[in-house]
């Protein structure tokens, strides 16, 4: 009875390389949300993701930043040409379809620090 | 457009005292709201959420929320803080049915 899973929890990234952050929905979820949480402040939505389909996405940056959520696997999300200003908490919550953010079960988190 | 304040970054209460965490959202139609609890280097709990049924919410943990329309308010209350408690806690109303829009959260710090 796995809830979400994201990985990895830690990630050390230097200026200029590519982060990519998994995140494993609830079994039967086909719903995805990424949110980002920069420090000393609330998570601000991203993008939010059904199997093969970006819903909303928003809350992304324009560039070096894309999402995806494929048939099969976890979802992604990449973030080209990583500056030091992307260093933040990545949380990635998934529900049930039809139930949107009432039945929404956050991950741990994948912390990422650019350096 | 929706937002959150929750008021004071940092609350102290001793052991055994009342726990009030203040939130306070705008919305121009009727809100879903949320508490969530977060421990160090962990993910999100949800800890209660109102979604317009009863306007007193009760929650994991002995936790339990008011929510209270002419005052646009939706604190978080506990009887008796309990070490295990602290933690930060953040406040999230709904805009649609996906997004969460959240308060920059509150430090709960027990003092023993």
């Amino acid at each position: 009875n796995a809830g979400v899973m994201q990985n990895p929890r830690h990630l050390v990234r230097r200026r200029g390389q590519e982060a990519r952050l998994r995140c494993s929905p609830v079994k039967g979820h086909s719903h995805v949300y990424w949110y980002r949480q920069l420090p000393e402040e609330g998570l601000k939505f991203m993008v939010y993701l059904q199997k093969e389909n970006i819903i909303d996405e928003s809350g992304m940056p324009k560039e070096r930043f894309s999402a995806e959520f494929p048939k099969e696997g976890p979802s992604i999300l990449r973030i080209q040409q990583v500056v030091r200003g992307d260093s933040a908490a990545y949380f990635c919550a998934s529900s049930p379809p039809g139930q949107g953010n009432t039945e929404a079960f956050f991950g741990q988190g994948t912390r990422l620090t650019v350096v | 457009a929706q937002s959150v304040t929750q008021l004071g970054s940092h609350v102290s209460v001793s052991e055994g005292a009342l726990v009030l965490l203040r939130c306070n959202y705008s919305s121009s139609v009727p809100p879903y709201l949320f508490w969530y609890v977060q421990y160090p280097n962990q993910g999100l709990q949800l800890l209660l959420k109102y979604t317009s049924a009863a306007t007193l919410v009760k929650g994991i943990n002995g936790f339990e929320a008011e929510f209270k329309k002419s005052e646009t308010s939706f604190h978080l209350t506990k009887p008796s803080a309990h070490m295990s408690d602290a933690a930060e806690y953040f406040c999230a109303v709904s805009d649609s049915n996906y997004q969460l829009i959240w308060g920059a959260g509150t430090k709960l710090i027990i003092k023993p």
